[in-house]
């Protein structure tokens, strides 16, 4: 079983609409992110959580809202979704005396 | 304003031959991470770089990290066609990572 799981993997919905992209995972890791890929813009931090309690902000966070649930679980809300949210989410966790970062599989998030 | 910019943007070459891939990023920072996404996947870790002078190596591709010159650089040593991808590096600033734009890698036959 995959280690970071993300659900849905893939989502097609209107403007106007909210939508909750969820992620697991059982590295048991405290650190979680938040990512978006666009073409030609590499990946860019939406919000990233090292523990329960803690929860930041990253470089993109308007339009967006998270809750971590428990260790294992960080969830991405889209409040409202836009055309321009259109994008590939991708979660991560980060751990270990390296700090290095595992991710999902990533969701495709097309908003009409 | 942090940036992290690698070139090129594109790459296509031979099989066989050799090329760099260029990280280079505006803060300080001593840890340097690159990974590697197939089309339509997920990011793959290739390497982490934890120091000045940090040197790693696996297969056909090898990184090297200076900080003081905030620069690292991804060779690729005689191509093969599975080596095809986009390659990030990815910059750790307070465990907030920063990633560059990615270099696009074709290798023609």
């Amino acid at each position: 079983d995959a280690d970071v799981t993300q659900t849905p993997r893939n989502r097609i919905t209107k403007t106007g609409k909210r939508i909750m992209l969820e992620c697991s995972q059982t590295k048991g890791h405290d650190r979680m992110y938040w990512y978006r890929q666009d073409p030609g813009l590499g990946l860019r931090l939406i919000y990233y959580s090292f523990d329960v309690k803690d929860i930041n902000k990253g470089e993109i966070s308007d339009g967006y809202s998270v809750s971590r649930q428990a260790q294992a679980k960080f969830s991405l809300s889209l409040e409202s979704a836009i055309p321009n949210q259109t994008a590939l989410y991708f979660c991560a966790t980060g751990g270990g005396g390296y700090n290095e970062q595992f991710f999902g599989p990533g969701t495709r998030l097309t908003v009409l | 304003e942090l940036k992290v910019e690698q070139n090129p943007l594109f790459l296509s070459m031979q099989e066989g031959k050799n090329y760099t891939i260029y990280c280079n990023y505006s803060t300080t920072s001593d840890r340097l991470y690159w990974y590697r996404q197939d089309p339509g996947k997920s990011l793959e870790s290739l390497f982490v770089l934890l120091s000045n002078g940090a040197v790693k190596q696996e297969g056909r591709l090898m990184a090297s990290l200076d900080t003081k010159a905030r620069l690292s650089t991804l060779h690729i040593t005689a191509a093969v066609h599975d080596l095809s991808a986009t390659y990030f590096c990815a910059v750790d600033i307070s465990i907030q990572f920063y990633f560059g734009t990615g270099t696009s890698l074709t290798v023609i036959p």
